[in-house]
């Protein structure tokens, strides 16, 4: 089975403070994805990646920038923190071409900005 | 541009009904298009899709979906809700630059 993890269930963090959130996969998975989930927002989509070092700024890339040294690790960073990137962070990947066409998310961090 | 429709905030179904949870989309070029289910403090996982083929696509836990392109609607259903079903369900699409677009969401709840 796919597995991605994210370090963090749960952060608090405080106004101003850099934020750092990782998602690791397991399976060789060349895209990796950071979402962001708002209550009647859905998902909307922060950064991509589609190989080591490549990204691509998805719908709201304001306030972030991501890192990908390493195929399997895709980071999330929040420059310095505000009250309104308080959200629950979702990372996924998948496959560039293949039959298994959709992602594999992890289980989220639910980020609480004071 | 590429766009998902859920109308629906919430549905309410009662236990061993049949269930529907509508999404319409906008892509250019064919759609791969794609149901997953989120519990509560979780992520998403997937539940179908659809790529080519039947228009009939069935998924996990018993769910199906209808792909109609004329009304470019992919409407997710089960014959027999239970009330473990209830959860949040997003429909997707994904374009042919392997960006996924993802609806609102729709909030099913399933009472016994």
């Amino acid at each position: 089975d796919v597995k991605v993890t994210q370090s963090s269930r749960y952060l608090v963090k405080r106004t101003g403070e850099k934020v750092f959130l990782e998602c690791v996969q397991d399976m060789d998975h060349e895209n990796m994805f950071w979402y962001r989930q708002d209550p009647g927002l859905g998902l909307r989509l922060i950064y991509f990646s589609y190989d080591v070092k490549m990204k691509e700024k998805g719908d709201i890339p304001e306030g972030y920038s991501v890192s990908r040294e390493k195929k399997e690790r895709f980071s999330l960073i929040l420059e310095s923190a505000s009250t309104n990137q308080t959200s629950m962070y979702l990372c996924a990947s998948s496959l560039w071409t293949s039959e298994i066409y959709e992602q594999y998310f992890g289980p989220g961090t639910r980020l609480t900005v004071t | 541009a590429q766009s998902v429709a859920q109308p629906e905030d919430q549905v309410n179904v009662a236990e061993g009904n049949p269930l529907t949870v509508k999404c319409t989309y906008s892509v250019s070029g064919n759609p791969y298009l794609f149901w997953y289910v989120q519990y509560p403090n979780r992520g998403l996982q997937f539940l179908l899709k659809y790529i080519t083929g039947d228009n009939l696509v069935k998924g996990s836990y018993g769910f199906e979906a209808e792909f109609n392109k004329s009304q470019t609607s992919f409407h997710l259903k089960k014959p027999s809700a239970l009330v473990s079903d209830s959860a949040l369900y997003f429909c997707a699409v994904r374009d042919n630059f392997n960006k996924f677009y993802f609806g609102s969401g729709t909030k099913l709840n399933v009472k016994p």
